[in-house]
């Protein structure tokens, strides 16, 4: 079974500094790895995600994310925020893409 | 291209109640899923399909029936309606590929208040 932690249920920032959202996952089999926006009141929309090869993934909206095998994590990063990256983050794992495991969310909140 | 689409987006129930859940997908898209989305717990899987005609459960199914008689749609069916059944509902789809399944689409979700 899989499961996944994102250890800051609310992260607060000003707009134009760096942000890094933060998710350690827990699986006994390799996993893809996914990070997903949710912009209030609407469906889950793609950022980026890791099925294999270079463990550093470009995303949309200038996000990446870097998947580090040995700690098990996938943490989420911006060097610029916009007030429009107000939105909350989801992490989630997969064995073969289906099936998803969501951690509990992350609310960015973008101050001007 | 519409994508998932689901109906009601909004909807209200009396204890007891049933009620189905609509999905629809015209991406041709082999994989379909449900979810239901409470504050702090994040998505949880409640069934899925792979293909017309074969449903599983994921993680909460109970209390919610399935069937996927096309490719294009994946309705969900509560039974007896509870309070504890008071959530956002995401319908979700994908597709196969040489390592598995793509990431998933989502529809806009259905809020569904359980009174």
């Amino acid at each position: 079974a899989q499961s996944v932690t994102q250890l800051d249920s609310q992260v607060p920032v000003f707009e134009e500094a760096p942000v890094e959202l933060r998710c350690n996952y827990s699986s006994s089999v390799s996993v893809y790895l996914f990070w997903y926006v949710q912009y209030p009141n609407q469906g889950l929309q793609l950022l980026l995600k890791y099925l294999s090869g270079s463990t550093l993934v470009k995303g949309i909206n200038g996000f990446e994310a870097e998947f580090n095998k040995s700690q098990t994590s996938f943490h989420l990063r911006k060097p610029s925020v916009h007030i429009s990256d107000t939105a909350e983050y989801f992490c989630a794992v997969s064995p073969y893409g289906n099936k998803l495991v969501f951690g509990a969310g992350t609310i960015l909140r973008v101050k001007s | 291209n519409a994508g998932v689409t689901q109906t009601p987006k909004f909807q209200v129930l009396k204890t007891g109640q049933s009620m189905t859940l609509q999905c629809a997908q015209d991406m041709n898209h082999e994989y379909m899923s449900w979810y239901r989305q409470d504050p702090g717990m994040g998505l949880r899987l409640i069934h899925y399909s792979v293909g017309a005609g074969i449903t599983d459960q994921g993680e909460v199914p109970n209390g919610y029936n399935v069937s996927r008689s096309t490719t294009e749609d994946f309705p969900l069916r509560l039974l007896s309606a509870a309070p504890s059944q008071t959530s956002v509902y995401f319908c979700a789809s994908s597709y196969s590929i040489a390592q598995g399944w793509t990431e998933a689409f989502f529809g806009q979700g259905t809020r569904l208040t359980v009174v």
